[in-house]
C-alpha cells in the first residue's frame, strides 16, 4: 500500500515568512495530489491539489509542486499570517483508488 | 446548498455497548469514507464505499461495520465499544477519483 511521510511535523515560523512542507509518498501510480488545512476543533479542508500532469499550481499566497521522478510533493505558503497557522495534511491517492491515505500531519505555527 | 453532516457531535458510552455514528451526504456522491483521528497518527481509514451496497475495509477496520443501502448515508457501527476507539470520527465523500474529499464536521466518541 502507499506509504506517506511529511516533513517536518512541526514548523514555526515568523508572520510574513513562507513555509514549506513536504510529503513523500511510496506508490508511483499515485496521480493525485491534495493538501489538506485543519484547524483547532475543525474539519479538513481541501486547499489546493494538482494533478500529474502539472507541475505547479499556485492560489494567491499557496501553491503545490510536485516532483513525480523523485515521488515528491510539497506545499508552499508565502506571507505567512497568524491565520495559517493550522495542522496541514497531504494525502496522495493512486489512479486506481478513490481513497485518500493522509500524512501524518504538519503542525505550522506562525508568530505574530 | 449540498452537505455532508455527522450525528452526533459528541457521544459518550460504555465499553461493550454498540454504538452507531450516523453520516449523511446530500452531494450525491458514490464515494463515501470513514476515518477516525487520534493524535499523533492522523487520519487512518477505518471503511469505504464506491456505492450502494458496496463496501471495503480501510487499515484499521478491526471492530467496526458500515452498511450502504442508499447514496445518501454510510452508518459506521462499534460492535463492542473499547475504550481504544475513543477517538474523533471523520466522515467524508468524494465525486470521483480527480476530486478531493469533502469532511463532514466530526464525532468525537469517548467510550469509558
Amino acid at each position: 500500500g502507499e506509504n506517506v511521510e511529511q516533513h517536518p511535523s512541526t514548523l514555526s515560523v515568523q508572520e510574513g515568512d513562507s513555509a514549506v512542507i513536504k510529503c513523500t509518498y511510496s506508490d508511483s501510480a499515485s496521480n493525485y495530489f491534495p493538501w489538506y488545512k485543519q484547524e483547532l476543533g475543525k474539519r479538513p479542508q481541501l486547499i489546493i491539489d494538482i494533478r500529474s500532469n502539472v507541475g505547479e499550481k499556485k492560489d494567491q499566497r499557496i501553491a503545490v509542486t510536485l516532483n513525480k521522478t523523485a515521488k515528491h510533493f510539497s506545499l508552499h505558503i508565502t506571507e505567512t499570517q497568524p491565520e495559517d497557522s493550522a495542522v496541514y495534511f497531504c494525502a496522495p491517492r493512486g489512479d486506481s483508488s478513490y481513497k485518500l491515505i493522509f500524512g501524518s500531519g504538519t503542525r505550522l505555527l506562525v508568530r505574530p | 446548498d449540498a452537505e455532508i453532516t455527522q450525528s452526533p457531535r459528541h457521544k459518550i458510552t460504555e465499553t461493550g455497548r454498540q454504538v452507531t455514528l450516523a453520516c449523511h451526504q446530500t452531494w450525491n456522491h458514490n464515494n463515501m469514507f470513514w476515518y477516525r483521528q487520534d493524535l499523533g497518527h492522523g487520519l487512518r481509514l477505518i471503511h469505504y464505499s464506491y456505492g450502494v451496497q458496496d463496501t471495503n475495509k480501510g487499515e484499521v477496520s478491526d471492530g467496526y461495520s458500515v452498511s450502504r443501502s442508499n447514496t445518501e448515508d454510510l452508518p459506521l457501527t462499534l460492535e463492542s465499544a473499547a475504550s481504544s476507539q475513543t477517538s474523533v470520527y471523520f466522515c467524508a465523500s468524494s465525486e470521483s477519483i480527480g476530486y478531493g474529499y469533502t469532511f463532514g464536521s466530526g464525532t468525537r466518541l469517548t467510550v469509558v
